[in-house]
């Protein structure tokens, strides 16, 4: 079955120092891969997506995930944290086969930020 | 200017009732999504609409029935309403015609069954 891992559910960092949130996938074929953010009682926002090229993509607030074909991943990283990054975090996933537009998520991993 | 809009943003209600969700989007998009996030923040596709043409229709109880007029509104209405209805409603867009793929979403609708 197609799935997204999210291992953690939630990850600490210290303000200033590099973070990474982890998302593994098992789907077939080449996806198409996002990330999202969603702040407390909002709804998600597009962070990044790799879709095909350079493994390495950046988005927005900072933010850069790698794509690792041989592992599955796509690590979402930033080399600084902020306090205001804290938030849930969503991997998402749309196998390439999906003529009808469907996307998988993680189960999400709460990223705190400690000042 | 809002890209995605949900009404209303609250639903309190009692079990048995009828109700809807509306969503709107101004991004030109063909494609609309239904989303279901429990309480433990963990998110369901429920339905999808490609210009009006449903797509996607997942393990979704009967009661709950999608409704898109044209393509840039896509409504949910919930019939006899239980308590485990209640979750935050996500309605999002997406262009993947077009090679965008990204989904853009609501704010979401609470709804609360008591």
């Amino acid at each position: 079955a197609q799935s997204v891992a999210q291992p953690e559910d939630q990850v600490n960092v210290a303000e200033g120092n590099p973070l990474t949130v982890k998302c593994t996938y098992s789907v077939s074929g080449n996806p198409y891969l996002f990330w999202y953010v969603q702040y407390p009682n909002r709804g998600l926002q597009f962070l990044l997506k790799y879709i095909t090229g350079d493994n390495l993509v950046k988005g927005s607030y900072g933010f850069e995930a790698e794509f690792n074909k041989s592992q599955t991943s796509f690590h979402l990283k930033k080399p600084s944290a902020l306090v205001s990054d804290s938030a849930l975090y969503f991997c998402a996933v749309r196998p390439p086969t999906s003529g009808t537009y469907k996307y998988i998520f993680g189960t999400g991993t709460r990223l705190k930020v400690l000042a | 200017d809002t890209a995605v809009s949900q009404t209303p943003k609250y639903l309190v209600t009692q079990m048995g009732n009828d109700k809807s969700i509306k969503c709107e989007q101004n991004l030109g998009h063909d494609t609309m999504y239904w989303y279901k996030q429990d309480s433990k923040k963990f998110l369901k596709i429920m339905f999808s609409y490609n210009n009006k043409e449903l797509i996607i229709n997942e393990t979704v109880p009967n009661r709950f029935s999608p409704k898109s007029p044209d393509k840039a509104h896509l409504n949910l209405h919930i019939n006899s309403l239980e308590l485990g209805d209640s979750a935050v409603y996500f309605c999002a867009s997406s262009q993947p015609g077009q090679g965008a793929y990204e989904q853009y979403f609501g704010p979401g609708t609470r709804l609360t069954v008591t």
